[in-house]
């Protein structure tokens, strides 16, 4: 246990539902990730908050819809997914003045 | 820009068995160097981790040093057991004075252990 939840665990949606991921850590943390893992590729960093201000998006396509309403709560929301889009979504969160990431155990995402 | 390369897998070793998954990295400053382990069907959990060079870092029998001559970060343990048999993730992080740090990950090495 890392203090860092993710619901669902899993989820399986068509091509045109909208649905969304949730991530929640009563750390303290200040920074909160979104990352993307696929098979045989590094993880894949998707967006950055800190502070609840977001302060990376590489280049993420727009059908991936990050929230962050507070420092607790990070949302991912999904419009549009294509079954590439297919993967576990791991969440992270980190102190800042420490670097190191503390990860959920992730939302297997499978587009039918 | 920054990156971590590290040995494809999947490694498969006989329990008790010796170790060692490589790592390099690439880094114009003085990043943190760590190991990742990911567990079937859970997060990726610090294993261990090393802040400057010639640092080792060590945790559960697993060890790795920073070697910054070679730019490695090689993971060892001297007697694997089936329990070790995860996903193991080389990463690096810099910190960007006051930014959100963030951490640039390998491909992940595959190690399964066989009784």
């Amino acid at each position: 246990e890392t203090g860092v939840t993710q619901t669902p665990r899993h989820l399986v949606m068509g091509m045109t539902n909208k649905k969304s991921l949730k991530c929640e850590q009563h750390l303290g943390h200040n920074a909160m990730y979104w990352y993307k893992q696929s098979a045989k590729k590094p993880l894949e960093l998707m967006f950055v908050y800190n502070f609840k201000e977001q302060t990376e998006n590489n280049s993420v396509p727009s059908r991936f819809s990050p929230e962050c309403p507070n420092s607790s709560h990070l949302f991912l929301h999904l419009h549009t997914l294509q079954p590439e889009d297919s993967a576990l979504y791991l969440c992270a969160s980190s102190p800042g003045i420490e670097i190191r990431e503390f990860f959920g155990p992730g939302t297997r995402l499978t587009v039918l | 820009g920054d990156s971590v390369t590290q040995m494809e897998g999947p490694v498969t070793l006989s329990e008790e068995a010796f170790l060692t998954i490589n790592c390099t990295y690439t880094a114009t400053g003085y990043p943190s160097l760590f190991w990742y382990v990911q567990y079937p069907g859970e997060g990726l959990q610090l294993l261990l981790k090393a802040t400057k060079a010639d640092d080792k870092g060590s945790n559960k029998g697993f060890e790795a040093t920073y070697r910054k001559e070679t730019t490695s970060f090689h993971l060892e343990k001297g007697s694997v057991q089936v329990s070790d048999s995860a996903v193991y993730f080389c990463a690096l992080g810099e910190s960007h004075g006051g930014a959100t740090n963030k951490l640039i990950f390998g491909t992940g090495t595959l190690l399964a252990v066989q009784p």
